[in-house]
Protein backbone atom coordinates (compact mmCIF):
# COMPACT_ATOMS: atom_id res chain seq x y z
CA UNK A 1 0.00 0.00 0.00
CA UNK A 2 0.90 3.82 0.10
CA UNK A 3 3.47 4.65 2.71
CA UNK A 4 4.40 7.88 3.48
CA UNK A 5 6.97 9.37 4.90
CA UNK A 6 7.51 12.47 7.26
CA UNK A 7 10.23 13.72 8.96
CA UNK A 8 11.56 14.52 11.42
CA UNK A 9 10.17 12.36 13.60
CA UNK A 10 10.75 15.08 16.67
CA UNK A 11 12.14 18.43 17.22
CA UNK A 12 13.35 20.14 20.27
CA UNK A 13 13.69 24.51 19.39
CA UNK A 14 13.67 27.31 21.36
CA UNK A 15 10.67 29.93 21.22
CA UNK A 16 11.00 32.11 18.04
CA UNK A 17 12.93 29.93 16.23
CA UNK A 18 11.21 28.95 12.94
CA UNK A 19 10.40 24.91 11.84
CA UNK A 20 10.08 23.48 9.18
CA UNK A 21 8.80 19.59 8.82
CA UNK A 22 7.80 17.51 5.60
CA UNK A 23 6.12 14.43 3.97
CA UNK A 24 7.28 12.31 0.76
CA UNK A 25 4.94 9.90 -0.90
CA UNK A 26 5.64 6.53 -2.72
CA UNK A 27 2.88 7.41 -5.54
CA UNK A 28 1.50 10.43 -6.18
CA UNK A 29 -0.75 12.64 -4.29
CA UNK A 30 -3.88 15.43 -5.36
CA UNK A 31 -4.50 16.20 -1.98
CA UNK A 32 -2.12 16.61 0.94
CA UNK A 33 -3.64 17.88 4.23
CA UNK A 34 -2.05 18.98 7.57
CA UNK A 35 -3.54 18.56 11.02
CA UNK A 36 -2.41 19.20 14.59
CA UNK A 37 -2.87 16.94 17.67
CA UNK A 38 -2.48 17.68 21.01
CA UNK A 39 -2.20 15.74 23.93
CA UNK A 40 -5.82 13.95 24.39
CA UNK A 41 -7.68 15.16 21.97
CA UNK A 42 -8.08 14.38 18.27
CA UNK A 43 -6.50 16.19 15.24
CA UNK A 44 -7.26 19.21 14.49
CA UNK A 45 -6.99 20.50 10.20
CA UNK A 46 -4.72 22.99 9.55
CA UNK A 47 -3.99 23.27 6.02
CA UNK A 48 -5.57 21.45 3.07
CA UNK A 49 -3.73 21.59 -0.41
CA UNK A 50 -5.30 20.52 -4.05
CA UNK A 51 -3.13 21.79 -6.43
CA UNK A 52 0.46 20.85 -6.92
CA UNK A 53 2.79 23.92 -6.34
CA UNK A 54 0.12 25.52 -4.31
CA UNK A 55 1.70 27.12 -1.13
CA UNK A 56 -1.11 27.91 1.19
CA UNK A 57 -0.83 29.69 4.44
CA UNK A 58 -3.03 30.00 7.91
CA UNK A 59 -1.55 32.40 10.12
CA UNK A 60 2.41 31.86 11.22
CA UNK A 61 1.73 28.29 9.26
CA UNK A 62 2.44 27.67 5.16
CA UNK A 63 2.23 24.70 3.89
CA UNK A 64 3.36 23.30 0.41
CA UNK A 65 2.03 21.24 -2.22
CA UNK A 66 5.40 19.28 -3.64
CA UNK A 67 5.54 20.23 -7.84
CA UNK A 68 6.30 16.36 -8.37
CA UNK A 69 2.82 15.48 -5.74
CA UNK A 70 4.85 13.17 -3.70
CA UNK A 71 5.54 15.78 -1.03
CA UNK A 72 4.80 18.31 0.61
CA UNK A 73 5.86 20.74 3.47
CA UNK A 74 5.35 22.83 6.77
CA UNK A 75 6.35 25.60 7.69
CA UNK A 76 5.84 27.62 11.06
CA UNK A 77 7.12 30.61 11.59
CA UNK A 78 8.71 32.34 15.09
CA UNK A 79 7.28 29.11 17.43
CA UNK A 80 5.44 29.98 20.40
CA UNK A 81 5.30 27.77 22.99
CA UNK A 82 1.49 26.32 22.16
CA UNK A 83 2.99 25.29 18.91
CA UNK A 84 3.58 22.43 21.26
CA UNK A 85 2.11 18.80 20.06
CA UNK A 86 1.95 16.24 16.85
CA UNK A 87 1.97 17.45 13.25
CA UNK A 88 0.59 14.75 11.13
CA UNK A 89 0.58 14.86 6.93
CA UNK A 90 -2.18 13.07 4.70
CA UNK A 91 -2.73 12.46 1.21
CA UNK A 92 -5.41 11.25 -0.65
CA UNK A 93 -4.54 9.97 -4.51
CA UNK A 94 -7.99 11.33 -4.95
CA UNK A 95 -8.75 8.97 -7.83
CA UNK A 96 -11.87 8.07 -8.95
CA UNK A 97 -13.50 4.43 -8.40
CA UNK A 98 -13.85 4.56 -5.03
CA UNK A 99 -10.80 5.61 -3.27
CA UNK A 100 -11.06 9.34 -3.31
CA UNK A 101 -11.79 9.69 0.10
CA UNK A 102 -8.93 7.76 1.57
CA UNK A 103 -6.20 9.45 3.67
CA UNK A 104 -2.75 7.79 4.67
CA UNK A 105 -1.44 9.36 7.42
CA UNK A 106 2.46 10.20 8.66
CA UNK A 107 3.55 8.83 11.56
CA UNK A 108 4.01 12.45 12.64
CA UNK A 109 6.13 15.15 14.06
CA UNK A 110 6.40 15.74 17.80
CA UNK A 111 7.31 19.16 17.82
CA UNK A 112 8.57 20.87 21.60
CA UNK A 113 9.21 24.83 21.94
CA UNK A 114 11.10 25.55 24.83
CA UNK A 115 10.06 28.78 26.47
CA UNK B 1 -22.58 21.46 20.32
CA UNK B 2 -20.25 22.02 17.25
CA UNK B 3 -18.00 19.84 14.99
CA UNK B 4 -17.24 16.25 15.82
CA UNK B 5 -18.47 14.95 19.04
CA UNK B 6 -17.41 11.75 20.91
CA UNK B 7 -18.51 9.51 24.12
CA UNK B 8 -16.85 8.80 26.71
CA UNK B 9 -13.41 10.27 26.06
CA UNK B 10 -12.36 7.21 28.09
CA UNK B 11 -13.60 4.01 29.03
CA UNK B 12 -11.72 0.68 30.81
CA UNK B 13 -13.40 -2.71 29.98
CA UNK B 14 -12.43 -6.08 30.69
CA UNK B 15 -11.94 -8.39 28.01
CA UNK B 16 -15.23 -10.28 28.49
CA UNK B 17 -17.39 -6.89 28.93
CA UNK B 18 -19.51 -5.14 26.10
CA UNK B 19 -19.23 -1.40 25.81
CA UNK B 20 -20.19 1.30 22.54
CA UNK B 21 -18.49 4.15 21.69
CA UNK B 22 -20.50 6.98 20.18
CA UNK B 23 -20.02 9.77 17.98
CA UNK B 24 -22.14 12.56 16.66
CA UNK B 25 -21.19 14.92 13.90
CA UNK B 26 -23.10 18.85 13.82
CA UNK B 27 -21.72 19.74 10.38
CA UNK B 28 -24.36 18.39 8.29
CA UNK B 29 -21.45 15.79 6.61
CA UNK B 30 -22.50 12.66 4.32
CA UNK B 31 -19.46 10.15 5.66
CA UNK B 32 -17.84 9.30 8.63
CA UNK B 33 -15.31 7.03 9.64
CA UNK B 34 -13.72 5.32 12.66
CA UNK B 35 -9.81 4.96 12.90
CA UNK B 36 -7.48 3.42 15.85
CA UNK B 37 -4.54 5.23 16.91
CA UNK B 38 -2.05 3.39 18.10
CA UNK B 39 1.35 4.70 19.60
CA UNK B 40 4.23 4.81 16.91
CA UNK B 41 2.12 3.72 14.26
CA UNK B 42 -0.29 6.07 11.43
CA UNK B 43 -3.51 6.53 12.13
CA UNK B 44 -5.26 3.34 10.98
CA UNK B 45 -8.32 3.48 9.01
CA UNK B 46 -11.32 1.05 10.57
CA UNK B 47 -14.82 1.68 9.01
CA UNK B 48 -16.26 4.22 6.41
CA UNK B 49 -20.03 4.86 5.99
CA UNK B 50 -21.83 7.31 3.87
CA UNK B 51 -25.39 7.78 3.89
CA UNK B 52 -25.49 5.65 6.62
CA UNK B 53 -24.38 2.97 4.46
CA UNK B 54 -20.99 0.92 5.44
CA UNK B 55 -18.82 1.44 2.13
CA UNK B 56 -15.31 0.00 3.83
CA UNK B 57 -14.27 -2.37 6.06
CA UNK B 58 -10.85 -2.42 6.85
CA UNK B 59 -10.50 -6.18 7.56
CA UNK B 60 -11.40 -5.09 11.30
CA UNK B 61 -12.11 -8.17 13.47
CA UNK B 62 -15.39 -8.63 14.38
CA UNK B 63 -15.26 -7.82 17.83
CA UNK B 64 -15.42 -4.38 16.22
CA UNK B 65 -18.96 -3.87 15.52
CA UNK B 66 -19.81 -0.45 13.49
CA UNK B 67 -23.47 1.20 13.53
CA UNK B 68 -24.84 4.11 11.47
CA UNK B 69 -28.13 4.66 12.55
CA UNK B 70 -28.66 8.17 10.25
CA UNK B 71 -25.72 10.15 9.01
CA UNK B 72 -24.56 12.36 12.25
CA UNK B 73 -24.23 9.63 14.05
CA UNK B 74 -21.81 6.56 14.41
CA UNK B 75 -21.40 3.67 17.08
CA UNK B 76 -18.62 1.75 17.49
CA UNK B 77 -19.75 -1.64 19.37
CA UNK B 78 -17.05 -3.68 21.45
CA UNK B 79 -17.40 -7.30 22.58
CA UNK B 80 -14.40 -9.57 23.92
CA UNK B 81 -11.90 -7.36 23.06
CA UNK B 82 -7.88 -8.48 23.26
CA UNK B 83 -5.71 -6.13 25.32
CA UNK B 84 -3.75 -4.93 22.06
CA UNK B 85 -6.92 -3.16 21.13
CA UNK B 86 -5.89 -0.25 23.93
CA UNK B 87 -5.73 2.49 21.84
CA UNK B 88 -7.38 5.81 21.08
CA UNK B 89 -10.32 5.58 18.80
CA UNK B 90 -11.21 8.72 16.75
CA UNK B 91 -14.16 9.51 15.02
CA UNK B 92 -13.91 11.66 11.80
CA UNK B 93 -16.56 12.67 9.11
CA UNK B 94 -16.22 14.60 5.71
CA UNK B 95 -18.63 16.20 3.33
CA UNK B 96 -18.99 13.33 1.13
CA UNK B 97 -16.77 10.26 -0.34
CA UNK B 98 -17.63 11.16 -3.90
CA UNK B 99 -14.99 11.88 -6.65
CA UNK B 100 -14.00 15.34 -6.72
CA UNK B 101 -15.55 15.84 -3.13
CA UNK B 102 -13.54 17.70 -0.76
CA UNK B 103 -10.84 15.08 1.02
CA UNK B 104 -11.01 17.11 4.50
CA UNK B 105 -11.95 15.09 7.05
CA UNK B 106 -12.78 16.67 10.58
CA UNK B 107 -12.17 15.18 13.83
CA UNK B 108 -13.45 14.33 17.41
CA UNK B 109 -11.42 14.56 20.31
CA UNK B 110 -11.15 10.41 20.30
CA UNK B 111 -12.00 7.91 23.18
CA UNK B 112 -9.16 6.11 25.26
CA UNK B 113 -9.98 2.64 25.18
CA UNK B 114 -8.20 0.72 27.70
CA UNK B 115 -8.80 -3.44 27.87
CA UNK B 116 -7.56 -5.34 30.83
Amino acid sequence: GQQLNQSPQSMFIQEGEDVSMNCTSSSIFNTWLWYKQDPGEGPVLLIALYKAGELTSNGRLTAQFGITRKDSFLNISASIPSDVGIYFCAGSPGRSGGSNYKLTFGKGTLLTVNP
Amino acid sequence: ETGVTQTPRHLVMGMTNKKSLKCEQHLGHNAMYWYKQSAKKPLELMFVYSLEERVENNSVPSRFSPECPNSSHLFLHLHTLQPEDSALYLCASSQDIAFGAPNEQFFGPGTRLTVL
